[in-house]
């Protein structure tokens, strides 16, 4: 079964700093990968996935995730964070031909000092 | 893409009893997921909801312990039956929406459950 890693459980950062989450996952095949944000008291939204083609992908909000093959990677950048980034932020892995489900990883709870 | 309203949203209940979650989704959908948050930890999956089967349930969940319907293409309910307070955590029902490109899944409010 596929299994996903995030490495850093807790992250702060001051207004302007750049952020980058970590995302690691294990499964060989074709995988469909997506990063959902929580913010506090609220649903999951949907930054950003990646299915195919460009691995820079471009979501909401000003972030972006790159997708390296080779390293099993999809990592979450911001050039520049905000006090209103202070969220928990979910990698997730559909992997194809193993069900129609999701796989997130343990989550990463950003704080964004003003 | 698809709107889920949950209900519902939170609720205290006493151990040894049942909680009955209902997700109802706005358009028909084939696939619906039923989730369990736990206190300050990621998303697991419970089990995944077709119309008109019985649920696929993941490891260490039981139809027992988490009896799921499914009688209709827009609607399942997800029972937490004979609650302790290990049960206490945010379950979320997700349905698949789309197709590619817009392929995705959305998410529910989820439903913050304390078990006393």
């Amino acid at each position: 079964a596929q299994s996903v890693s995030q490495h850093n459980h807790h992250v702060i950062l001051s207004e302007a700093a750049s952020l980058e989450l970590g995302c690691n996952y294990s499964y060989g095949g074709t995988v469909n990968l997506f990063w959902y944000v929580q913010y506090p008291g609220q649903h999951l939204q949907l930054l950003l996935k990646y299915f195919s083609g460009d691995p820079l992908v471009k979501g909401i909000k000003g972030f972006e995730a790159e997708f390296i093959k080779s390293k099993f990677s999809f990592n979450l950048r911001k050039p520049s964070v905000q006090w209103s980034d202070t969220a928990e932020y979910f990698c997730a892995v559909n992997a194809e031909n193993a069900g129609n489900m999701l796989t997130f990883g343990g989550g990463t709870r950003l704080m964004v000092k003003p | 893409s698809a709107v889920i309203s949950q209900k519902p949203s939170r609720d205290i209940c006493q151990r040894g009893t049942s909680l009955t979650i209902q997700c109802q989704v706005d358009s028909q959908v084939t696939m619906m997921f039923w989730y369990r948050q736990q206190p300050g930890q990621s998303l697991t999956l419970i089990a995944t909801a077709n119309q008109g089967s019985e649920a696929t349930y993941e490891s260490g969940f039981v139809i027992d312990k988490f009896p799921i319907s499914r009688p209709n293409l827009t609607f399942s309910t997800l029972t937490v039956s004979n609650m302790s307070p290990e049960d206490s955590s945010i379950y979320l029902c997700s349905v698949e929406v789309g197709t590619f490109p817009l392929w995705g899944y959305t998410f529910g409010s989820g439903t913050r459950l304390t078990v006393v």
